[in-house]
């Protein structure tokens, strides 16, 4: 059985740092990995989503990179604001059913 | 593009009564609708995926009978929870796939109170 972990569970940095959010998955044999956001109450917007062929995804400030053969995959935030904070779930894809197992997410929280 | 939505956005029942929450999508034919389940500060648990026209398939301890899923459109499910207890307050999640594979379009989410 998938699990997804992420670490770590919260972080808290000053508007301006880049921030580093690490995803791992016990399953290597994956289809896809995605990161979404989600902000307090609403659903989720997807942000990056990597095939199992790829190595990075990057869109604008923001880049995921995946390792397989590792289980990990890691999210890039530059220079965050604080429009930043929300909490960023990943979930990987299972070649089958087209399945999604989330990981518990990392809160967030970018200071002015 | 591949906008799904949800209906209602919250809702607040008593115990023991029934509740329906509709997922659409709404500018493509999802093949296949899944079911989520987030408590306050957890991730999403999948409860259940369904295609079209067939029946749901529910992932390991969730009670079928209880959490019924019905997806009779290509762009319609729903997920009717049955006498419901305050237990089964909750956020719940609809997603489907159909405009590319693999990915899943997730709508808005629904509140779930019972009193």
């Amino acid at each position: 059985k998938q699990e997804v972990t992420q670490i770590p569970a919260a972080l808290s940095v000053p508007e301006g740092e880049n921030l580093v959010l690490n995803c791992s998955f016990t399953d290597s044999a994956i289809y896809n990995l995605q990161w979404f956001r989600q902000d307090p109450g609403k659903g989720l917007t997807s942000l990056l989503l990597i095939q199992s062929s790829q190595r990075e995804q990057t869109s604008g400030r923001l880049n995921a990179s995946l390792d397989k053969s590792s289980g990990r995959s890691t999210l890039y935030i530059a220079a965050s604001q604080p429009g930043d904070s929300a909490t960023y779930l990943c979930a990987v894809g299972e070649a089958a059913g087209n399945k999604l197992t989330f990981g518990g997410g990392t809160r967030v929280l970018v200071k002015p | 593009g591949a906008v799904v939505s949800q209906h209602p956005s919250w809702v607040i029942c008593k115990s023991g009564t029934s509740v329906k929450i509709e997922c659409r999508s709404l500018d493509f034919q999802a093949t296949t609708m899944f079911w989520y389940r987030q408590f306050p500060k957890q991730s999403l648990m999948l409860m259940a995926t369904s295609n079209e026209g067939s029946k749901a398939t529910y992932e390991q301890g969730v009670e079928k009978d209880k959490f019924l899923i019905n997806h009779a459109s290509l762009t319609l499910s729903t997920l009717t929870v049955t006498s419901a207890h305050p237990e089964d307050s909750s956020f719940y999640i609809c997603s489907a796939t159909g405009r590319t594979p693999y990915e899943q379009y997730f709508g808005p989410g629904t509140r779930l109170t019972v009193t």
